[in-house]
């Protein structure tokens, strides 16, 4: 059975701090994506890492997917109020389905 | 697109009614997934389809949950009966798979409260 472990469950922190979500699994994924998911809203994507190392960047957010292509990560710079939300992780094993992590909620209060 | 729609956005029973959740997923889509939230279990696949057939239920609690997909444009997913255990909020997903990607589109779900 595949599982994906994400931690820490719950990050509060102040604006401007940094931070970094971690999902990590003892199976290897064909790909790794990250949602993020607003109060009221279903997870909408934000990036797929598919290559053993590879590192994406959005804005603030920066990803990498491990060399074995069985972890990942998911830094914050200078997070924002706007940041609030609920991040999961999901792997592809290409069985047509994707296995998420149990999510992690943060907060940043201002 | 309009995106992955679910009906109704709210449900309020009471314990042994039926309760039918609707999705309409993105045309051209060739996968459909029906998941369930909750804050204890986190986000929990229940069944998923291709091609209008279902390919693995093994989520689905019990006997008391059936879902179908008639078309390629329409899924229902109905508990019956239904406890008040199964309150979640109930997310549909579609998918178009595309060479190494796998990129999911949620409906806003719905949120079922069973007293």
């Amino acid at each position: 059975t595949q599982l994906l472990e994400q931690s820490p469950q719950f990050l509060s922190i102040q604006e401007g701090e940094n931070l970094t979500v971690y999902c990590n699994s003892s199976s290897v994924f064909s790909s790794l994506q990250w949602y993020r998911q607003e109060p009221g809203e279903g997870p909408v994507l934000l990036v797929t890492v598919v290559t053993g190392g590879e590192v994406k960047k959005l804005k603030r957010l920066t990803f990498q997917f491990g060399d074995a292509r069985k972890d990942s990560s998911l830094h914050i710079t200078a997070a924002q109020p706007g940041d609030t939300g609920l991040y999961l992780c999901a792997g592809d094993g290409n069985t047509g389905k994707l296995i998420f992590g149990q999510g992690t909620t943060l907060q940043v209060k201002p | 697109d309009a995106g992955v729609i679910q009906s109704p956005r709210h449900e309020v029973t009471e314990m042994g009614q039926e309760v039918t959740l609707r999705c309409k997923p993105i045309s051209g889509h060739d996968y459909l997934f029906w998941y369930r939230q909750t804050m204890m279990r986190g986000l929990e696949l229940l069944i998923y389809f291709n091609n209008n057939v279902p390919i693995d239920d093994s989520g689905m609690p019990e006997d008391r949950f059936s879902a179908k997909m008639p078309n390629a444009s329409f899924s229902t997913l109905k508990i019956q009966p239904s406890e008040p255990r199964d309150s979640a909020v109930y997310f549909c997903a579609s998918s178009l798979m595309s060479g190494a990607k796998n990129i999911q589109y949620f409906g806003a779900g719905t949120r079922l409260s069973v007293l």
